[in-house]
């Protein structure tokens, strides 16, 4: 069973930098997959931030591309979310997953808050 | 970016009756559109992908219909585990994917 596993601080200093891993079990980074990084305000919607593939690869939402960057880490089965200038605005629970387009394998969510 | 609109924000009907969620997209998103249900504190779970075509183990009570611009998520029989949020999800034109706001189920 695939299994996803967010981590990282969960609180951010505003213009700070947000930084998150997800933990895969149960399959290899390097298989045939996208990796995805999508967060949710609270009590709101969904947004979709970004990909990457195991080859290192990575698309990015057009909203966020100046301040996101995703990598992958192949010897420990992990990737990785780093959110530059952080404000209010990021406060969010942030996701990782598996897939494109479909998403199957959710991580459960952190929730990352943006506050001094 | 195609922005994805769904109706209503939420919607109340009582167990055992049908519930009929829409979705509509700002431009034609052919049938690449997939539904998700999210339960309080859990991540989304898939439900419908291609428009019509049921995830693994859902049950047969969620379909979907629709192609183009407008999608409807109909669920029969509603059950007490049905009552959640829904989130509509296109994904036509790869990356990027963009989200509807959410339609939240509830008992009436």
């Amino acid at each position: 069973q695939v299994q996803l596993q967010e981590s990282g601080p969960g609180l951010v200093r505003p213009s700070g930098t947000l930084s998150l891993t997800c933990t895969v079990s149960g399959d290899s980074i390097s298989s045939s997959n996208w990796w995805t990084w999508v967060r949710q305000p609270p009590g709101q919607g969904l947004e979709w931030i970004g990909e990457i593939y195991h080859t290192g690869d990575a698309n990015y939402s057009p909203s966020l591309k100046s301040r996101v960057t995703i990598s992958v880490d192949k010897s420990k089965n992990q990737f990785s979310l780093s959110l530059t200038s952080v404000t209010a605005a990021d406060t969010a629970v942030y996701y990782c997953a598996r897939g494109r387009p479909r998403l199957i394998f959710w991580g459960q969510g952190t929730l990352v808050t943006v506050s001094s | 970016e195609i922005v994805m609109t769904q109706s209503p924000g939420t919607l109340s009907v009582s167990p055992g009756e049908r519930a009929t969620l829409s979705c509509r997209a700002s431009q034609s998103v052919s049938s690449n559109l997939a539904w998700y249900q999210q339960k309080p504190g859990q991540p989304p779970r898939l439900l419908i992908f291609d428009a019509s075509a049921r995830a693994t183990g859902i049950p047969a009570r969620f379909s979907g219909s629709g192609s183009g611009t407008e999608f409807t998520l109909t669920i029969t029989s509603l059950e007490s585990e049905d009552f959640a949020v829904y989130f509509c999800q296109q994904y036509k034109n790869w990356p990027p994917t963009t989200f509807g706001q959410g339609t939240r189920l509830e008992i009436k």
